[in-house]
């Protein structure tokens, strides 16, 4: 998982209560991205990083904020969860490499989580 | 319409047999693509990028990419079982280094 992690890998909560799931990357790379997949709707990209402190919205941000005070670590926090924030959330990096291309985006494992 | 469009499958494929999967993708200016593997319960896994147009190979994959058509494809030649999963195609969009992905087409290898 290119020295990807994310924790916790499961998590089940309540309604209204808040969360945040975490991503740490050995790599360096200074593009941190959080999705989340859900049947039907394939990969939507909620809020990504370009650099410390440096973070942007995507297409499903309402409900999640982000923040990035190290290079290694993106967090996402739901603030109040719900129902409809159940999904497997994956984190992502990308940059530039000796391998790869600068847009070649690897994952992390993943977190499940559940809003009962 | 989306961004990125696949063929929503599921595509069974007899072991041994080439499976073909498509992918469109509605920004003209696109210059970067992917291919990711999927297994059920499980992160998705970069298998292939291509940038320029033609045919890029990697053992028993081979991408093609036609921008003047906008779709690029995945072929998987002698399908095992071990291929079974869902394919996502992933297209950079704008001037970011975001990607836009499809919803992915599951493959099933049947021995």
């Amino acid at each position: 998982d290119a020295g990807i992690t994310q924790s916790p890998r499961h998590k089940v909560t309540e309604t209204g209560t808040p969360v945040t799931l975490r991503c740490h990357q050995t790599e360096n790379h200074r593009y941190m991205y959080w999705y989340r997949q859900d049947p039907g709707h394939g990969l939507r990209l909620i809020h990504y990083s370009y650099g410390v402190k440096d973070t942007d919205k995507g297409e499903v941000s309402d409900g999640y904020s982000v923040s990035r005070s190290k290079t290694e670590d993106f967090l996402l926090t739901l603030e109040s969860a719900t129902s409809s924030q159940t999904s497997v959330y994956f984190c992502a990096i990308s940059g530039p490499s000796l391998a790869g291309g600068p847009y070649e985006q690897y994952f992390g494992p993943g977190t499940r989580l559940t809003v009962t | 319409q989306k961004e990125v469009e696949q063929n929503s499958g599921p595509l069974s494929v007899p072991e041994g047999a080439i499976a073909s999967l498509n992918c469109t993708y509605s920004d003209r200016g696109s210059q970067s693509f992917f291919w990711y593997r999927q297994y059920s319960g499980k992160s998705p896994e970069l298998i292939m990028s291509i940038y320029s147009n033609g045919d890029k190979e990697d053992g028993r994959f081979t991408a093609q990419l036609n921008k003047a058509s906008q779709y690029v494809s995945l072929l998987i030649r002698d399908s095992q079982p071990s291929d079974s999963a869902t394919y996502l195609c992933a297209v950079k969009t704008g001037d970011d280094y975001k990607l836009s992905f499809g919803a992915g087409t599951t493959v099933t290898v049947r021995a």
